[in-house]
């Protein structure tokens, strides 16, 4: 069955980077991509991007254009999404999902990333 | 950059209602439109693809229906099971804020 896997909570004072990775299993992992949506506290669902896990083709939010950059590792099914400049209102359940060129099918647990000093 | 606006915001109902949700978006999206259900700590479920297809093992009681600018989510009859809060998202870009559906 398809599975999306994500590493631990985090946390991090402002201005630092995270790195969030993502392992999928249960299906061919260059056939579709990878989205990532963060969901700050008591908040709704923010589209952050997404990376094509076949060519590597990513499309990312426009607020995070130049902090945020999504990449695959097709030897070990695994995607990462690194946000830099950390600030408080990044704080937010990091989600990743398996893309369908459209829509989302399959998401990962969660993973907390706190920012705070 | 596409806006998607919903309504109502919080809905409540009861068990039995037939329960509708809009989704607008700023200008014409086509068909390219999905709905999500989630629950709290929870990730998001995927119930409605290209507006109006049904995602595998969903209850037939979701439908989506609309295209261009104006969609709507439908469930015919609620469930306990389906209190919680629904998402549209234009295809590779933005979510709605979201539909609260609460118990009346």
């Amino acid at each position: 069955q398809v599975q999306l896997v994500q590493s631990g909570a985090e946390v991090k004072k402002p201005g630092a980077s995270v790195k969030v990775s993502c392992k999928a299993s249960g299906y061919t992992f260059t056939s579709y991509g990878i989205s990532w949506v963060r969901q700050a506290p008591g908040q709704g669902l923010e589209w952050m991007g997404w990376i094509s896990a076949y060519n590597g083709n990513t499309n990312y939010a426009q607020k995070l254009q130049g902090r945020v950059t999504m990449t695959t590792d097709t030897s070990t099914s695994t995607a990462y999404m690194e946000l830099r400049s950390l600030r408080s209102d990044d704080t937010a359940v990091y989600y990743c999902a398996r893309w369908r060129e459209g829509d989302i099918d399959y998401w990962g647990q969660g993973t907390l990333v706190t920012v705070s000093s | 950059d596409i806006q998607m606006t919903q309504s109502p915001s919080t809905l409540s109902a009861s068990v039995g209602d037939r329960v509708t949700i809009t989704c607008r978006a700023s200008q014409s999206i086509s068909s390219w439109l999905a709905w999500y259900q989630q629950k709290p700590g929870k990730a998001p479920k995927l119930l409605i693809y290209k507006a109006s297809s049904l995602e595998s093992g969903v209850p037939s009681r979701f439908s989506g229906s609309g295209s261009g600018t104006e969609f709507t989510l439908t469930i015919s009859s609620l469930q306990p099971d389906d209190f919680a809060t629904y998402y549209c998202q234009q295809y590779n870009s933005y979510f709605g804020p979201g539909t609260k559906v609460d118990i009346k």
